[in-house]
């Protein structure tokens, strides 16, 4: 059973630019959820979608969106890059409360 | 909303030795507690979780305590090797209302030979 799979592994973006990251959950799994990670601030919940729609949000400008598709997987996109943007993006497959994590999406701003 | 809070945030051992790595919470609410292992360059790892109707869970050399009165909770590692080096992050989320991780800052493991 294939991982979860995040594209791509590495950004290199410049301020005031956009980014959209991709997420491909565990077959089977309806709920992908996303968070940063940074070493001052650790791992912090973005947002989490379960059958196309957003069901938990947590505190992120509005910069920071996503959507999922009917198939589940799953995008985000920010807008605006600020050098603060840098970090690592996780996004977790779940069935139940487990959550699987991807490789993650390493984004640099500059 | 909640808050984790884990200690310590380093912990050096000796091979063989026992880790213990603490963790309280701040929601009541709060019902699911999973363990990640990350290591370095690499994505947090499910290592065992545990849920507010049980008070212990092993597996194997690990093991996970709840003490949900205190609103506290802890892992334990025995018998530690070289390849448990990694940081360990603690967590907290409500089932029932999706899956949104409340996640600790996390403790960087060193087992030294």
């Amino acid at each position: 059973k294939a991982g979860v799979t995040q594209t791509p592994r590495y950004l290199i973006k410049t301020r005031g630019q956009q980014v959209t990251l991709s997420c491909s959950p565990i077959s089977g799994h309806r709920s992908v959820s996303w968070y940063q990670q940074t070493p001052g601030q650790g791992l912090q919940f973005l947002f989490e979608y379960f059958s196309e729609t957003q069901r938990n949000k947590g505190n992120f400008p509005g910069r920071f969106s996503g959507r999922q598709f009917s198939n589940s997987r799953s995008e985000m996109n920010v807008s605006t890059l600020e050098l603060g943007d840098s970090a690592l993006y996780l996004c977790a497959s779940s069935l139940g409360p487990e959550a699987f994590f991807g490789q993650g999406t390493r984004l640099t701003v500059v | 909303g909640e808050n984790v809070e884990q200690h310590p945030s380093t912990l050096s051992v000796q091979e063989g030795d026992s880790a213990v790595i603490k963790c309280t919470y701040s929601d009541s609410a709060s019902n699911y507690f999973p363990w990640y292992k990350q290591e370095l360059g690499k994505r947090p790892q499910l290592i065992i979780d545990i849920r507010s109707n049980v008070g212990e869970k092993k597996d194997q050399r690990i093991a996970v305590t709840l003490n949900k009165t205190a609103k506290h909770f802890s892992l334990h590692i025995t018998e530690t090797q070289p390849e448990d080096s990694a940081v360990y992050f603690c967590a907290a989320s409500r089932t029932g209302g999706g899956n949104k991780l409340t996640f600790g800052t996390g403790t960087q493991l060193k087992v030294e030979l």
